[in-house]
């Protein structure tokens, strides 16, 4: 499977701010996907990256508070802005390959504590 | 609406024993279904899946069962491992799109 690489693995963020979290593959996908985890919480699909056009946003996330961006298909990256405590989060960068199947492949995460 | 369901929040088993966890879905379309494991502080790892044409799937220690009829799924763990204490979560697909996750279920696996 394909490595995932996400940056920061780890931050504390304030109140009102916005953090950008990168997603690096070390081949190229034909899918890549956002999850976030809450605590002690299901993951949560927030949207798919599409390579070169906007993101797909599942039922209850939009653009605004979650921008995407997805310039080519090794790279994505997702933005929380105007973060609140409610979204301190486990945020999961996800690919997915045809030669996998269905099977999709999850980075290390991105823990965000917002204060 | 949930439509996997893990009911088992935690379970509890000794070294060298079988760890068997649980899975429930309720939407009918769901033709993919796989097992992920996470560490806290880590991404799921995917350990297992099984397509809804079959009703067993094998890896290594790792068994999978498929009950269609009764929309039942387990994770069969033998011999289990203290390594093998984390959450695992169940999660399901139709038609290849997007995966829904269960709750998770925590295992500790004791020496």
């Amino acid at each position: 499977s394909a490595v995932i690489s996400q940056k920061p693995s780890r931050d504390i963020c304030q109140r009102g701010t916005s953090l950008t979290i990168q997603c690096q593959v070390d081949s190229q996908v034909t899918m890549m996907f956002w999850y976030r985890q809450q605590p002690g919480q299901s993951l949560t699909l927030i949207a798919t990256a599409n390579q070169g056009s906007e993101a797909t946003y599942e039922s209850g996330f939009v653009i605004d508070k979650f921008p995407i961006s997805r310039p080519n298909l090794t790279f994505s990256t997702l933005t929380v802005s105007n973060m609140s405590p409610e979204d301190s989060s486990i945020y999961l960068c996800s690919v997915g390959q045809a030669s996998s199947g269905n099977t999709i492949y999850f980075g290390e995460g991105s823990w965000l504590t917002v204060v | 609406d949930q439509q996997v369901k893990q009911n088992s929040p935690s379970l509890s088993v000794q070294e060298g024993r079988i760890s068997i966890l649980n899975c429930d879905y309720t939407n009918s379309m769901f033709d993919y279904f796989l097992w992920y494991k996470k560490y806290p502080a880590e991404g799921p790892t995917f350990l297992i899946s099984i397509s809804s044409i079959k009703d067993k799937n094998e890896d290594g220690r790792f068994t999978v069962f498929l009950n269609k009829s009764a929309k039942h799924l387990s994770l069969h763990i033998v011999p289990s491992q203290p390594g093998d204490s984390a959450v695992y979560f169940c999660a399901a697909s139709s038609m290849g799109g997007k995966l829904i996750f269960g709750q998770g279920t925590e295992l500790s696996v004791k020496p």
